[in-house]
This record gives C-alpha cells, sequence and structure tokens, in this order.
C-alpha cells in the first residue's frame, strides 16, 4: 500500500523568511512521481511542484524547491522569501502505478507580517 | 475559462437523498478524477476514467456511490441515498494523460447532508 505522511498539521512563518515542509511516502515502486499542491481559502488547488522519482535534481520553481531523498523516501517543500499569498494548505501527493494519486493530510501554512 | 468546473458550488440536502455533482474537465484532457476531502482531512481517491478504458472505481466507499463519464468529457458523480457522513467537499480533477501528468483541479462541491 501506498501512503504519504504529513507530520506536521500546523506552521507559521515570519514574512521574507524560509520556511520547510516535510513529507514522507511508503511505497515499493521505482519509478514514480511526487507533487506538492496548495490549497488556499479559496478552495482551488494548485499544482506548486512536481518531482519525477528517477530524476536525482531536486525541482525547483522560482522561491519553491524541494528536498527529494529517494532512499529515505523524503520530499520536503522549501518555500523562500515567503509571502502573505503563501497562506494555505499544503499538501504533498504520491501518483502510483495505477494512476492514483495518494495525498496527504496537509500542513496548513501561515505567513504572519 | 479554460479550467475545470463543477456545478453545484455548494449543495445542501436531506438524508436519503440523491444528489448530483457535476463536473467540466479542460477540454482535451483524456483524464477524470474525482475526490473526496473531508474536514481537516487530506483528498480521498474516489474513482478514476481515462479515455474509453473502464473507471478504477477501487475508492468508492460504497455501492451507494456511482459516477458516469459521457462523451469522454463531462462527469457526474452520483450519491444516492445520503448519510451524514457523506458531508465533505468533493474535488474533481483531469490531466492531459496518464502516469505523473499534473492534474488539475477544479473549486470543488461542497455537500451537506442535513
Amino acid at each position: 500500500a501506498q501512503t504519504v505522511t504529513q507530520s506536521q498539521p500546523e506552521m507559521s512563518v515570519q514574512e521574507a523568511e524560509t520556511v520547510t515542509l516535510s513529507c514522507t511516502y511508503d511505497t515499493s515502486e521505482n519509478n514514480y512521481y511526487l507533487f506538492w499542491y496548495k490549497q488556499p481559502p479559496s478552495r482551488q488547488m494548485i499544482l506548486v511542484i512536481r518531482q519525477e522519482a528517477y530524476k536525482q535534481q531536486n525541482a525547483t520553481e522560482n522561491r519553491f524547491s524541494v528536498n527529494f531523498q529517494k532512499a529515505a523516501k523524503s520530499f520536503s517543500l522549501k518555500i523562500s522569501d515567503s509571502q502573505l499569498g503563501d497562506t494555505a494548505m499544503y499538501f504533498c501527493a504520491f501518483i502510483s502505478t495505477g494512476n492514483q494519486f495518494y495525498f496527504g493530510t496537509g500542513t496548513s501554512l501561515t505567513v504572519i507580517p | 475559462g479554460a479550467g475545470v468546473s463543477q456545478s453545484p458550488s455548494n449543495k445542501v440536502t436531506e438524508k436519503g437523498k440523491d444528489v448530483e455533482l457535476r463536473c467540466d474537465p479542460i477540454s482535451g484532457h483524456t483524464a477524470l478524477y474525482w475526490y473526496r476531502q473531508s474536514l481537516g482531512q487530506g483528498l480521498e481517491f474516489l474513482i478514476y476514467f481515462q479515455g474509453n478504458s473502464a473507471p478504477d472505481k477501487s475508492g468508492l466507499p460504497s455501492d451507494r456511490f456511482s459516477a458516469e463519464r459521457t462523451g469522454g468529457s463531462v462527469s457526474t458523480l452520483t450519491i444516492q441515498r445520503t448519510q451524514q457522513e457523506d458531508s465533505a467537499v468533493y474535488l474533481c480533477a483531469s490531466s492531459a494523460g496518464t502516469r505523473g501528468e499534473t492534474q488539475y483541479f477544479g473549486p470543488g462541491t461542497r455537500l451537506l447532508v442535513l
């Protein structure tokens, strides 16, 4: 079975500072994809970043980057220069061979002005 | 707009009634997913459609839940004889293909069963 664990239900960060959200997963597969999605109060899920497991290089999208540790099955998200608009729920997700998405329970991030 | 749309945005119903939730995927997207998000929880996979293939229904919680996708586009999720525990946000997503393609989500339908 595939599982995704986000051990930080809530986090906060000062505006302009850096924060890291953790995610671990469990799978017996070798080739897979990992995602971070953001869900602001508007409820609209938005893709933040995507990582292909066969690529060793960590994915980066502007202020967002990941630390992908395949052997440790860890996929943390780093947000640099945090902005007020980053306040949202963040979900880590894993996609299985059967094309099913498994989501973690989310981390609620608050950016403090 | 070119995004995924869902209707209604909110639905209040009485226990025992049937409800239908609609999803319009992004044009040209062959894959469509339904998820359920309960308060304080992550997303729970319900069902997945890919092209003309038989849908993956492995996530449906009971036989009261069913979904159709007509013409490879619009999808309807039907919940029969609703129960209070069905109260949740139901999210639809579509993607251009399979296996690792980014899913684009709709705004969801918030269902409240009284």
